[in-house]
Parts: C-alpha cells; sequence; structure tokens
C-alpha cells in the first residue's frame, strides 16, 4: 500500500544549528499532513501541520515545507536546542475528517551541546 | 489540545492471558483511534473505534484479538487477547475532531506492554 516515508533514520547536530528533516509520500490523493515528535518514554506530540493548499507554513521556531510536485515534505528546526532530541514522524491522510493517519518511518534527530 | 490519559502506563502479563487498556479525553471527540508501535518502529493503526457502533478494523488486525469498546464520546478500551510475546508493544490511543471537524489528531502518552 501507498505510506509515508523519511529519507533518513538519524540527524546529528550542534546546539544552535538549523535542522532539516525530509520526507516523501506517495499518495497523490492526500492532502492533509502533520509532523509529530516522540520524545523517549511518551506519546507523539503534535508539532505543525499543514493542507496541500498550502506550500508553507511557520510556527514558532518550526517551519514546514510541502511541495506537492515531487511529493515532498519538509520540516524545519530553527536554532536547535538538545530539547529537541526525539524522533520525528511525518504523517498523512486524505483530508476526510475522521480519517486514520498513515505514519511514516521516523527520523531520530540527536543534538549535541 | 485535548488532554488524553490512558491507563495502565505500562504492564508485564503473562503469556495466554488479557490486558484491558483504558483511554479517557477530557472532552467530547468525534473520533478516537488505537494504534500499536513496535519497538523502535513506526505507528501501525489497529482500528477506529466508533461510538455506539462496532469498531472498525485494519487489515491484519481482528476483534478477537482486539476487541475495542467505546460507550460515549471521551472514553474507549482497547483489549488485548490471549496475548503473545509478539504483542509486547507500546499501544496508543488518538483523538480527532475535538469540538469542532478536524483532522489533527493527538495522542495518549500509551501503555508500554511486555509479555513474557
Amino acid at each position: 500500500g501507498e505510506s509515508v516515508g523519511l529519507h533518513l533514520p538519524t540527524l546529528s547536530v550542534q546546539e544552535g544549528d538549523n535542522s532539516i528533516i525530509n520526507c516523501a509520500y506517495s499518495n497523490s490523493a492526500s492532502d492533509y499532513f502533520i509532523w509529530y515528535k516522540q520524545e523517549s518514554g511518551k506519546g507523539p506530540q503534535f508539532i505543525i501541520d499543514i493542507r496541500s493548499n498550502m506550500d508553507k507554513r511557520q510556527g514558532q521556531r518550526v517551519t514546514v515545507l510541502l511541495n506537492k510536485t515531487v511529493k515532498h515534505l519538509s520540516l524545519q528546526i530553527a536554532a536547535t536546542q538538545p530539547g529537541d532530541s526525539a524522533v520525528y514522524f511525518c504523517a498523512e491522510n486524505i483530508g476526510q475528517a475522521g480519517t486514520a493517519l498513515i505514519f511514516g518511518k521516523g527520523t531520530t534527530l540527536s543534538v549535541s551541546s | 489540545s485535548a488532554v488524553i490519559s490512558q491507563k495502565p502506563s505500562r504492564d508485564i502479563c503473562q503469556r495466554g492471558t488479557s490486558l484491558t487498556i483504558q483511554c479517557q479525553v477530557d472532552s467530547q471527540v468525534t473520533m478516537m483511534f488505537w494504534y500499536r508501535q513496535q519497538p523502535g518502529q513506526s505507528l501501525t493503526l489497529i482500528a477506529t473505534a466508533n461510538q455506539g457502533s462496532e469498531a472498525t478494523y485494519e487489515s491484519g488486525f481482528v476483534i478477537d484479538k482486539f476487541p475495542i469498546s467505546r460507550p460515549n464520546l471521551t472514553f474507549s478500551t482497547l483489549t488485548v487477547s490471549n496475548m503473545s510475546p509478539e504483542d509486547s508493544s507500546i499501544y496508543l490511543c488518538s483523538v480527532g475532531g475535538a469540538g469542532t471537524s478536524t483532522d489533527t489528531q493527538y495522542f495518549g502518552p500509551g501503555t508500554r506492554l511486555t509479555v513474557l
């Protein structure tokens, strides 16, 4: 079946650097995307979402970019902090209210100080 | 966002027994879902818990193994039946549609199950 995937399983950065986590999706019908952060021993935490009628959305220190042409999603974290260390998942659905999410494989972000 | 709690937070169970996991939300929600996350893996949907009707299961998951209840708009249970070591996972509930219709889903803290 179609699924969301991440390009890199791990990413290591220095504190203060900008981090970019990538995700490729294959379902052209997907029109809603979410990024989650999962810290060790916790459930996934909502970070930011974007709909397919947008190319970019910004939050606090985070930006999500959507390129529908190549079916690519990215999460940018500015001034990465040790507290950002976690596993990051992208997830998609086809936009119908109540439709369950399809998750990618996850990228482990390690931030060293 | 909704505040979601799960009980128990973790458990160690013997093979062949069953465990019921509870998910409680602090507000009425339209949709509730149950996911499984095997060690070091991503999340896989088990089923959608429908209020007032039978749950909708994904391929590979059956009601006899994972019976689900949803008696109201704030509560659901997932039972892992006749457990084997392969059932050792984190089980997560999520909610959507809180208040107005929305696709955003929020997750509970998870239940960490170890089967010996």
